[in-house]
């Protein structure tokens, strides 16, 4: 069972470039989340989304936009990079009764 | 809103020496579910255990006991006779369903636990 895949694990981006950090499941789970992860801090959530077709902000959306045009993908879309972006970026779902799985993580840097 | 303490930024005891990690929570929901994951220096996050709000019964995992306190709003987690695979960054985390529900998990800051042979 794969579980949250996310891909890349590592990427360098310059200031003003647009990436896709891409977040997939095989657990048929409704629900999927992206968080970023800074120094000394916890995590805090950006987007959110219930199922295919709805997705809605969380507590750090700005700079970012998200879709869920299938149960198992939900892409995190960088637009215009800046440095205040750089930090790990999780993504996890869950369903129901289970705990939220993470997915591995993607170290974005921004220079 | 939702707000999770943990007050100590790093921990650093000998190997086999019990250690406690704090964790305060704030929530107005009378339904809710608490979390400690544990991220280890590979960066991943591993769950460690989820506890809802009507279960107040201790539990105990090996060397891993959690503590819930309802009427303190806390919730802590200790290692008994700690090993050096124990040095990781521990997060708690509270949230209204299961496994996040419709806004996602509130995190602590997280505690870094350092164990020295």
């Amino acid at each position: 069972n794969a579980g949250v895949t996310q891909t890349p694990k590592f990427r360098i981006l310059k200031i003003g470039q647009s990436m896709t950090l891409q977040c997939t499941q095989d657990m048929n789970h409704n629900y999927m989340y992206w968080y970023r992860q800074d120094p000394g801090m916890g995590l805090k959530l950006i987007y959110y989304s219930v199922g295919a077709g709805i997705t809605d902000k969380g507590e750090v959306p700005n700079g970012y936009n998200v879709s869920r045009s299938t149960t198992e993908d939900f892409p995190l879309r960088l637009e215009l990079a800046a440095p205040s972006q750089t930090s790990v970026y999780f993504c996890a779902s869950t369903h129901r009764n289970t705990e939220a799985f993470f997915g591995q993580g993607t170290r974005l840097t921004v220079v | 809103a939702q707000k999770v303490t943990q007050a100590q930024t790093e921990i650093s005891v000998v190997e086999k020496e019990d250690v406690t990690l704090d964790c305060v929570y704030e929530t107005r929901d009378t339904t809710y579910y608490l979390f400690w994951y544990k991220q280890p220096p590979s960066g991943e996050l591993v769950f460690l255990i989820r506890r809802n709000s009507f279960d107040e019964q201790n539990e105990i995992s090996g060397r891993y006991s959690w503590n819930f306190q309802k009427s303190t709003s806390s919730f802590n987690f200790t290692i008994t006779a700690s090993q050096v695979v124990d040095s990781a960054v521990y997060f708690c985390a509270l949230s209204e369903g299961p496994g996040g529900g419709a806004d996602g998990l509130t995190f602590g800051k997280g505690t870094h636990l350092i164990i020295q042979p």
